[in-house]
């Protein structure tokens, strides 16, 4: 089964830092890369990459995917405490119509 | 402006009893994929189904497990004589269109989840 592998597992920052969390995958036939949020309940969609060297931006979120060598960060500027959550990795796979997820990112952020 | 409605939102069952876990897609979507998210894990893909149709299950364990989108009514996924193996939240998406995430804005929704939980 093709993996997908976050680093770190958690993160504990101050409110304003910034935060880059990490995606690496193993893939055949690349179709794109997915980030989500999880807080508690349900993951919410924040991007898909499907070019490599194209910054997505949506507010102090952005994200970026490298595909020669196969990883993608996921960058938060000016952090606050509503950032806290889970922030999932995703690549199309493990089924033909499923998502594979990585374990995710626990990130924390104190006032 | 109702997303994906899942229930029970908790529930609790013994060993060897069946759990039954709903749901509802967005209006106007009739494609449903449901997920499984075991403690410290991530989520796993289960089934993916068309209006009375299972397209994909091959993330779905062979045994107890059973899912169903009839015509009318939600998605549900039926998991018979229930191990603590089983607990776990149990995601529910939907989509308008079949899920290819190759293209821009071609995106799947979740539901809040349903937790199960077997003692």
């Amino acid at each position: 089964e093709d993996k997908v592998v976050q680093s770190p597992l958690s993160l504990v920052v101050h409110e304003g830092d910034t935060v880059t969390l990490n995606c690496s995958y193993e893939v055949t036939n690349f179709r794109s890369l997915l980030w989500y949020k999880q807080e508690k309940k349900a993951p919410t969609f924040l991007f898909m990459l499907t070019s490599s060297g194209i910054e997505k931006k949506s507010g102090r979120l952005s994200s970026i995917l490298d595909k020669k060598e196969l990883f993608s960060i996921l960058n938060i500027t000016a952090t606050q405490t509503g950032d806290s959550a889970v922030y999932l990795c995703a690549r199309p796979g493990g089924g033909a119509d499923g998502l594979t997820f990585g374990k995710g990112t626990h990130l924390i952020i104190q006032p | 402006n109702a997303g994906v409605m899942q229930n029970p939102r908790h529930l609790v069952r013994r060993r060897g009893q069946e759990a039954r876990l709903r749901c509802s897609p967005m209006k106007g979507h009739s494609h449903v994929y449901w997920y499984r998210q075991l403690p410290e894990e991530g989520l796993k893909f289960m089934v993916y189904l068309q209006k009375e149709n299972i397209i994909d299950e091959s993330g779905m364990p062979k045994e107890r497990f059973s899912a169903e989108f009839p015509k009318e009514g939600p998605s549900i996924l039926r998991i018979q004589q229930v191990v603590r193996g089983d607990s776990a939240a149990y995601f529910c998406a939907s989509s308008l269109d079949r899920a290819e995430f190759g293209h821009s804005g071609n995106t799947i929704y979740f539901g809040e989840g349903s937790w199960l939980t077997v003692v």
